[in-house]
């Protein structure tokens, strides 16, 4: 089945230490986005590529970095992580500006 | 910042069916209601959208009013594994974002 998929799961980092999170999807979408979800919050947009076009949400901490190098794969890049930025990364792709269909998410530890 | 109203929590039972409200007053004409949901430690998957028309698949029905203000998801036999965080979202058409409100949390229950 086609889908979004995200690995690892779960992530633990130490403060301070740069973590990548990767995110792979079969669905041949041209779109690709990176949430945060903080727990019991909803999710919330830090970015998206449109094809190879980066965007970057206003309120997004320079932290946060991310890479496309091609359809299928989309990098979240996190250069010091802080106690802070624990949480549910959630990556999503969608064609234009369809539907998103979301990955089952990674869940990231800073200890 | 989002653009609708859901209340935060409801209860169904199980088989019985799920009526989960939105208020959406300040929609625009070419505005889309979409609606997702999230299960536990899970990513949002997507449930149904509409324009102005009812819409149906296999998962749910939409019911958007005729002033558009407000509509209507319904899980028509509600079973366990729909317990979830429903949110509905108002969405431009060309908009990449998807803005999320606090949601309704729905459990179904034996």
């Amino acid at each position: 089945d086609a889908m979004v998929i995200q690995n690892p799961r779960y992530q633990v980092t130490q403060f301070g230490k740069p973590v990548t999170l990767s995110c792979s999807q079969t669905l041949n979408h041209n779109v690709m986005y990176w949430y945060q979800q903080k727990s019991s919050q909803a999710p919330k947009l830090l970015f998206h590529y449109y094809d190879k076009d980066f965007n970057n949400e206003a309120d997004t901490p320079d932290n946060f970095q991310s890479r496309r190098p091609n359809t299928s794969f989309c990098f979240l890049d996190i250069r010091s992580p802080g106690l802070g930025d624990a949480a549910m990364y959630l990556c999503a792709t969608s064609r234009e500006v369809e539907t998103q269909y979301f990955g089952p998410g990674t869940r990231l530890l800073v200890l | 910042d989002a653009k609708t109203t859901q209340p935060p929590s409801m209860d169904c039972a199980e088989g019985r069916a799920a009526n989960l409200p939105c208020n959406h007053s300040t929609i625009s004409g070419n505005e889309y209601v979409y609606w997702y949901r999230q299960i536990h430690s899970q990513g949002p998957q997507y449930i149904i959208h509409g324009l102005k028309n009812n819409e149906t698949n296999e998962m749910a029905s939409l019911i958007i009013t005729e002033d558009r203000k407000s509509s209507t998801l319904i899980l028509p036999h509600a079973t366990l594994r729909d317990t979830a965080v429903y949110y509905c979202i108002v969405r431009p058409p060309g908009f990449q974002k998807l803005v999320f409100g606090t949601g309704t949390r729905l459990l179904v229950s034996p």
